[in-house]
């Protein structure tokens, strides 16, 4: 159980362009999603947190119209990557966290990674 | 809000021995505390976690101690395999009741043959 898929597993794009990376939670409904990015050999920085029918809340210094997020569903949250520069590649991960869940208690995706040319 | 420190950045052992992980954290209401395993090119896998109101948790050769008047945790993986190199993390609640975790740096083991 607590299977969270992410989709696309990676992705090429021109600069300039837009960007769309799936998080589902595949076996449990997910209140409450998480994205992170990771650059190569660093630890995993938040990014922003989503709530299911809410706005999402992001961390200091991430820009909320650069990186959209939307939390449609229980199941699926998406992070659109808006007007792609190479300093956005990165390894991005979606993580999970459901009803009745431990408090806390987060399932990680498999992780997207961007290349911005 | 919390901080949460990791050492070592790197750590080598032989096959078959043990390797400890440890990491510090700051705010002493913290009350959960999980292990990642990373693989490269994958997203973290939780191993093992462990809440305030125990000092010890244990799953066969991966064990977690948690000293709460120290504000420290440590990973313990016993009998090594080649399998267990990765990347490990630990992280703490942001703040007593928060939904965000804050991660240490990370760990890179590497068990030699």
């Amino acid at each position: 159980g607590a299977v969270v898929s992410q989709h696309p597993s990676w992705v090429i794009c021109k600069s300039g362009t837009s960007v769309k990376i799936e998080c589902r939670s595949l076996d449990f409904q997910a209140t409450t999603m998480f994205w992170y990015r990771q650059f190569p050999k660093q630890s995993l920085m938040l990014m922003a947190t989503s709530n299911e029918g809410s706005k999402a809340t992001y961390e200091q210094g991430v820009e909320k119209d650069k990186f959209l997020i939307n939390h449609a569903s229980l199941t699926l949250s998406t992070l659109t990557v808006t007007s792609a520069h190479p300093e956005d590649s990165s390894f991005y991960i979606c993580s999970a966290r459901g009803w009745g869940g431990t408090d806390n208690e987060q399932f990680f995706g498999p992780g997207t990674r961007l290349t911005v040319l | 809000g919390e901080n949460v420190e990791q050492h070592p950045s790197t750590l080598s052992v032989q096959e078959g021995d043990s390797a400890v992980i440890k990491c510090t954290y700051s705010d002493s209401a913290s009350n959960y505390f999980p292990w990642y395993k990373q693989e490269l090119g994958k997203g973290p896998q939780l191993i093992i976690d462990i809440r305030s109101n125990v000092g010890e948790k244990k799953d066969q050769r991966i064990a977690v101690t948690l000293n709460k008047t120290a504000k420290h945790f440590s990973l313990h993986i016993t009998e090594t395999q080649p399998e267990d190199s990765a990347v490990y993390f630990c992280a703490a609640p942001k703040s007593l009741g928060a939904q965000k975790l804050v991660f240490g740096q990370g760990t890179r083991l590497t068990i030699n043959p």
